[in-house]
């Protein structure tokens, strides 16, 4: 069974500065993954996500994410924050299969708090 | 499009009470999920349907927990009894694959809180 690491559980950030939040997975097989975004008092929304292709995937609002397939990371990045990004963030990986049911599985999530 | 409708979005009850939470996915997705989230943690599967068919309950605590989806459309997830530890919120979310690469799309959730 797959697993999803966020070691970064809580990070404060001032406007401006540069944001990496760490991911990384466990699991054998290919893999799709994803950066899902809760804002205060909103639900879980898509931030982006990689299938296949080029390993640097952009999203929404200025976000992008690496995979790293050797090292088993996506890591979710943002050059300049703003307050407004203020959120938690959760990375979900899901195999890959050869048809049939596979499951979505998440991490703990990142809260980050922008300070203005 | 319509998104993922869940109610109610709070419900307060007592230990060993019973409770049941709805949802309604966006029209034409076959696959619906709910999730369990506990404060500080990510969302957890508690059960998958494929149209009205169960997929995956391997973490759903079948001795309090059930859930149905009749028609294929519409669910209910229901918790009795409910213990202090079911304090989370439930999550429904629905895609229109029926497996690998999807994207989900999450109702606002229900926030349960056992007394």
């Amino acid at each position: 069974a797959q697993s999803v690491s966020q070691h970064n559980h809580h990070v404060i950030l001032s406007e401006a500065a540069s944001l990496e939040l760490g991911c990384n997975y466990s699991y054998g097989g290919t893999v799709n993954l994803f950066w899902y975004v809760q804002y205060p008092g909103q639900h879980l929304q898509l931030l982006l996500k990689y299938f296949s292709g080029d390993p640097l995937v952009k999203g929404i609002k200025g976000f992008e994410a690496e995979f790293i397939k050797s090292k088993f990371s996506f890591n979710l990045r943002k050059p300049s924050v703003q307050w407004s990004d203020t959120a938690e963030y959760f990375c979900a990986v899901i195999p890959r299969g050869a048809g049939g049911y596979q499951k979505v599985t998440f991490g703990t999530g990142t809260k980050l708090q922008v300070i203005p | 499009e319509a998104g993922v409708a869940q109610s109610p979005r709070y419900k307060i009850i007592e230990k060993r009470q019973s409770v049941a939470f709805w949802c309604n996915p966006i029209s034409g997705h076959a696959t619906l999920y709910w999730y369990q989230q506990i404060l500080g943690q990510g969302p957890k599967l508690l059960i998958q349907f494929q149209n009205n068919g169960v997929v995956d309950d391997s973490q759903l605590p079948k001795d309090r927990f059930s859930a149905e989806r009749l028609k294929g459309v519409d669910s209910t997830l229901k918790i009795q009894p409910a213990k202090l530890e079911d304090s989370a919120v439930y999550l429904c979310a629905s895609t229109g694959v029926p497996s690998g690469a999807n994207v989900l799309t999450f109702g606002a959730g229900s926030r349960l809180t056992v007394l």
